[in-house]
């Protein structure tokens, strides 16, 4: 199976910094069919999961452009450019190019 | 607007199965596969398996396919997945998911 191995485990951050989160693959995830399907998640406290950035840099409708997400074959990023309370919560990375999907194992972003 | 709603909170015995639903709104239920996700309390997500709703085809984790059996009902909208043999490993909630979509997720508690 793809492991993903997400750094740091934990973030903390004061309102408006920039911060990145790194998911690092054990395999590329470049699929034959051109795509490459790493997206990111942000599981806010006692809520569900919630789709932030597909196909590695494709904003989710509705979420605000301080997220972006970068990245090729086994390296990729989240960056958030200032962040807000909102934010707060577990940052997944998840990959679909390989069977069986697998997660990172979540960063959590907490207030300084 | 997309909506996944899951069904209630259940609480079970050791050895015996369960079935949660995930009923979708919003868009055409035979056009996107329904994943299953799985969170044990304070833990991260783990990926179950996925059907592909037009046909019924299943993807599963190889861990999961001795314990998760996922159906899809065209005529109601509806996914399911059953868990068998249930022990305290499987005390966790379930998440449906398109991945762009989530359910609100189901705790399933097993205990005697």
């Amino acid at each position: 199976d793809v492991v993903l191995t997400q750094t740091p485990p934990t973030l903390s951050a004061t309102i408006g910094q920039s911060v990145s989160i790194s998911c690092r693959s054990s395999q590329s995830l470049l699929h034959s069919n051109g795509n490459t399907y790493l997206h990111w998640l942000l599981q806010r406290p006692g809520q569900s999961p919630q789709l932030l950035i597909y196909l590695v840099s494709r904003l989710e409708s509705g979420v605000p452009n301080r997220f972006s997400g970068s990245g090729s074959g086994t390296d990729f990023t989240l960056k958030i450019s200032g962040v807000e309370a909102e934010d707060l919560g577990v940052y997944y990375c998840v990959q679909g190019t390989h069977a069986p999907w697998t997660f990172g194992g979540g960063t959590k972003l907490e207030l300084k | 607007e997309v909506l996944l709603q899951q069904s209630g909170a259940e609480l079970v015995r050791p050895g015996s199965s369960v079935k949660i639903s995930c009923k979708a709104s919003g868009y055409t239920f035979t056009d996107y596969y329904m994943h299953w996700v799985k969170q044990r309390p304070e833990q991260g997500l783990v990926w179950i398996g996925r059907i592909n709703p037009a046909n019924g085809n299943t993807v599963y984790a190889e861990k999961f396919k001795s314990k998760a059996t996922l159906t899809a009902d065209k005529s109601s909208n509806t996914a399911y997945m059953q868990l068998s043999s249930l022990t305290s490993e499987d005390t966790a909630t379930y998440f449906c998911t398109t991945v762009r979509d989530w359910g609100q997720g189901v705790m399933v508690t097993v205990s005697s």
